[in-house]
């Protein structure tokens, strides 16, 4: 059972343009939302986060939009650089033993 | 990552034999787990620890088992090594306060099991 369903599997973006990943959730008990960015070879590190309470949250060109009655939240990246080439995971958090699940992943390549 | 550090990096073992990969911090973080990564799967949670000699199971724990004797070190071990292991495994920790956004990964250990 994916609790947490992350789409597109892979995309492609040109250079400047804007790279939009979205999840949705099941579990009406997550509530805190990260955004992790992994390169190759590299364990996943934290990108950005957002709290339900809020419907967006905006650090430098990466935006967290955040639906909450539709259970769906979405990452998007402004002017795409080739330096963001990487694997994409959504994950969602219970208190409970502050465990995280998360989305199958997004592989974005940005070409020039 | 600072803090985290996983090994071996690289495991190839047979199928049939018994695997420890350990995970070692210094950040006194009371959270620790285990997570396989694989392709159309993502990151699944296969142990976790919430504290010394405290640990419970996560998605996919069958054919895997754990042990903390120490807040610094967490074993991942692999009873009799199938094929369906061979995946990347990320350790991961946190301090539990500030939500669960704080996790930190190290850098893997990619097992390869013929």
């Amino acid at each position: 059972q994916q609790q947490v369903k992350q789409s597109p599997q892979s995309l492609i973006v040109q250079k400047g343009g804007i790279s939009i990943i979205n999840c949705a959730y099941e579990n009406t008990a997550f509530d805190y939302f990260p955004w992790y960015q992994q390169f190759p070879g590299k364990g996943p590190a934290l990108l950005i986060a957002i709290r339900p309470d809020v419907s967006e949250k905006k650090e430098g060109r990466f935006t967290i939009s955040f639906n909450k009655s539709a259970k769906q939240f979405s990452l998007h990246i402004m002017d795409s650089q080739p330096g963001d080439s990487a694997t994409y995971f959504c994950a969602a958090y219970t208190g409970t033993a502050s465990k995280l699940t998360f989305g199958t992943g997004t592989r974005l390549q940005v070409t020039l | 990552d600072a803090g985290i550090t996983q090994s071996p990096r690289h495991k190839v073992t047979e199928t049939g034999t018994p695997v420890t990969l350990r995970c070692h911090q210094t950040e006194n973080h009371r959270y620790m787990y285990w997570y396989r990564q694989d392709p159309g799967h993502g990151l699944r949670l296969i142990h976790y620890s919430y504290g010394v000699k405290d640990t419970d199971k996560g998605e996919v724990s069958d054919g895997y088992s754990v042990s903390r004797s120490k807040t610094e070190d967490f074993l991942l071990t692999l009873e009799s090594a199938t094929s369906s292991q061979t995946s990347v495994y990320f350790c991961a920790i946190t301090s539990g306060t500030g939500g669960g956004y704080g996790y930190t990964f190290g850098s893997g250990t990619r097992l390869t099991v013929v």
